[in-house]
């Protein structure tokens, strides 16, 4: 079965440091990956995808995810946090649809 | 501006009385779907829509309906609802298929008591 895992709950970074959101992926087929961001009461917006090409991909807000076919990850990567950066954030596989359970990322001033 | 709207935002019902979320987007996709959000669980798919007409299930459809009679407009009815339907509901469109970029509605809150 197609799934999508994050193995963090919560990642906390203080602000101006490097922030990573780790994803890893189990899929049969090409690995259509996403990142998308929650913000409270609000709905998800797209941060990134990786379809094929190269691997390290850039989004908005200064994100970029890097993908890593051998170790079958797609992590989430920004090099200085900000504080407005605090979210929750989605990996999912396009293909069928399928997110992970989401990161909560909270950025210290 | 380019948007998908759901109505209404919060919803407080009981147990076995008929809803329908309504769910239009602008932007003329094809691709449209509803979703569910509970905590812990990230979102999982109710149904999909490719296209006007077309319609198939998702992850976690029972207790749902959904119709595609326009392009823009993809409700979801919950015929008799029961308290695990609480939740938060979003709306998603793109222009095709799901590998494509999904913008999503702001979410419904329904608790069904």
């Amino acid at each position: 079965a197609q799934s999508v895992a994050q193995p963090e709950d919560q990642v906390n970074v203080a602000e101006g440091n490097p922030l990573t959101v780790k994803c890893t992926y189990s899929v049969s087929g090409n690995p259509y990956l996403f990142w998308y961001v929650q913000y409270p009461n609000r709905g998800l917006q797209f941060l990134l995808k990786y379809i094929t090409g190269d691997n390290l991909v850039k989004g908005s807000y200064g994100f970029e995810a890097e993908f890593n076919k051998s170790q079958t990850s797609f992590h989430l990567k920004k090099p200085s946090a900000l504080v407005s950066d605090s979210a929750l954030y989605f990996c999912a596989y396009g293909q069928n649809f399928v997110f992970g359970p989401g990161t909560r990322l909270s950025v210290l001033p | 501006e380019a948007q998908v709207t759901q109505n209404p935002r919060y919803l407080i019902t009981v147990t076995g009385k008929k809803l329908t979320v309504t769910c239009s987007q602008n932007m003329n996709h094809e691709y449209m779907s509803w979703y569910r959000q509970d905590p812990g669980l990230g979102l999982r798919q109710i149904y999909y829509s490719m296209n006007v007409e077309v319609t198939d299930k998702g992850d976690v459809p029972e207790g749902y309906k959904v119709s595609r009679k326009e392009k823009r407009n993809f409700p979801l009815i919950l015929e008799s609802p029961s308290p695990n339907q609480t939740s938060l509901y979003f709306c998603a469109s793109s222009i095709r298929t799901a590998r494509d970029e999904q913008f999503f509605g702001p979410g419904t809150r329904l608790t069904v008591l």
